[in-house]
């Protein structure tokens, strides 16, 4: 089983759509949990934290349910320019394999 | 405030050949973390290089080595090229106080032939 692991999608949203991702991991004692934002052939960029609590900025929402063991990515009001691929990280350092979104017009 | 900087932007070597990656911190930090990332792939984590030190290691083999300086700066060696070396290589900064935050350096583009 894969430490991290995402549907790859593509995700295809009309704008205005609310779209959800999900990640699972398989570490039980695993920390620190982020959603990382990467456009095509650019550099991954620190979308949020990820906090037991949970935890929103604007349009997005981040959860964590550690006792199923994953996080989740709430995006609302989707935006053309929230085309992109999202990637979940544990423990700081594993990567997912990323979930493709396209919004489309 | 400069951020994450990497050199060269692209490489081409022959299998067999050794390339070596430099990256530059962003400012106030002194934590490097490489990764490399194939096509449709999330990026794999390489190794960790803090206080000169390597850190943790993920799944590489000792072909993979790397150095970090007193200015923070790093460099990522490969030896013994493969063709499935090719892929993009990301470094990453954070700093002590926010060392599970990081920072991604536009990456070099390694194309081993």
């Amino acid at each position: 089983r894969k430490e991290v692991e995402q549907d790859p999608g593509p995700f295809n949203v009309p704008e205005g759509a609310t779209v959800a991702f999900n990640c699972t991991y398989s570490n039980s004692a695993s920390q620190s949990f982020f959603w990382y934002r990467q456009d095509c052939r650019k550099e991954p960029k620190l979308l949020m934290s990820v906090y037991s609590s949970g935890n929103e900025d604007g349009r997005f929402t981040a959860q964590l349910n550690r006792a199923s063991q994953y996080i989740s990515l709430l995006i609302r009001d989707s935006k053309l320019s929230d085309s992109a691929t999202y990637l979940c990280v544990v423990n700081s350092l594993i990567f997912g394999t990323g979930t493709r979104l396209q919004v489309f017009p | 405030d400069a951020g994450v900087t990497q050199s060269p932007t692209h490489l081409i070597k022959t299998r067999g050949q050794q390339v070596t990656l430099r990256c530059s911190p962003k400012s106030g930090h002194d934590t490097v973390s490489w990764y490399q990332q194939a096509l449709g792939q999330g990026p794999q984590f390489i190794f960790q290089y803090y206080e000169e030190e390597e850190r943790q290691r993920g799944n590489f083999p000792d072909r993979f080595s790397g150095h970090q300086f007193p200015n923070y700066s790093s460099e990522l060696n490969v030896n013994a090229l493969l063709l499935g070396d090719s892929a993009l290589y990301l470094c990453a900064s954070s700093g002590t106080s926010e060392v599970y935050e990081q920072y991604f350096g536009p990456g070099t583009r390694l194309t081993v032939t």
